[in-house]
């Protein structure tokens, strides 16, 4: 198994412009989520999803879009890219949503925006 | 609203001493709390995963151990090495969203 697995590892944007950071797992884990971690805030929910075609948003989710077409991906999506968006973003999923297991995360994009 | 926290903020030991890193959090409904590793520029790897019900898991020189009525964890590493400087992070699972809160995390360094 490849786990969960991220791209690009590095990008860099221009405000107002838009991106895809591409997530998937392999391990058929209902439950995806989609992370930020930034120097003294730690890591911060953005969306997550249950399963296909279930999302919601977390506690961070302005500026950012996500679908779940399939149980294998997860994209998250940057609509208009602004400076206060440059972060590490990390995906993770897990068998379920129940919370009973454990969570497993990609090795991460560090999105930069001038 | 959970907070975790984890201290000391930052560790530095010499090889082959016993630590303990330490966690905190808030509020003891919760349903599992895992310790994950972070090295510079990487993603989180899980360490341990200790479910509500449990008091302990072991792997290997790792120990996390769980007392959710006074809403502390700690994390005990045997016979430290260099190979184990990393940033440590602490997160519960609660709520209706499924998702991990984290703490701050622990930056261990240990020299050789």
């Amino acid at each position: 198994n490849a786990g969960v697995t991220q791209t690009p590892k590095f990008q860099v944007l221009k405000t107002g412009q838009s991106m895809t950071l591409q997530c998937a797992q392999d391990m058929n884990h209902e439950y995806m989520s989609w992370y930020r971690q930034d120097p003294g805030m730690g890591l911060r929910l953005i969306h997550y999803s249950v399963g296909a075609g279930i999302t919601d948003q977390g506690e961070v989710p302005n500026g950012y879009n996500v679908s779940r077409s399939t149980t294998e991906d997860f994209p998250l999506r940057l609509l208009s890219a602004a400076p206060s968006q440059t972060s590490v973003y990390f995906c993770a999923s897990s068998y379920s949503w129940t919370t009973s297991y454990e969570q497993y995360f990609g090795p991460g994009t560090r999105l930069t925006v001038t | 609203k959970q907070e975790v926290t984890q201290i000391p903020a930052a560790l530095s030991v010499p090889e082959g001493e016993n630590l303990v890193l330490n966690c905190s959090f808030t509020d003891s409904a919760i349903y599992n709390l895992q310790w994950f590793r972070q090295d510079p520029g990487k993603g989180l790897t899980s360490l341990l995963l200790i479910q509500s019900s449990q008091r302990e898991q072991t792997s290997g020189r790792l120990n996390a151990s769980l007392d959710k009525s006074s809403g502390r964890s700690t994390l005990y590493i045997a016979a430290s090495q260099p190979g184990d400087s990393a940033t440590y992070l602490c997160a519960v699972t609660g709520g209706s969203q499924g998702n991990l809160i984290f703490g701050k995390g622990t930056k261990l360094s240990v020299k050789p």
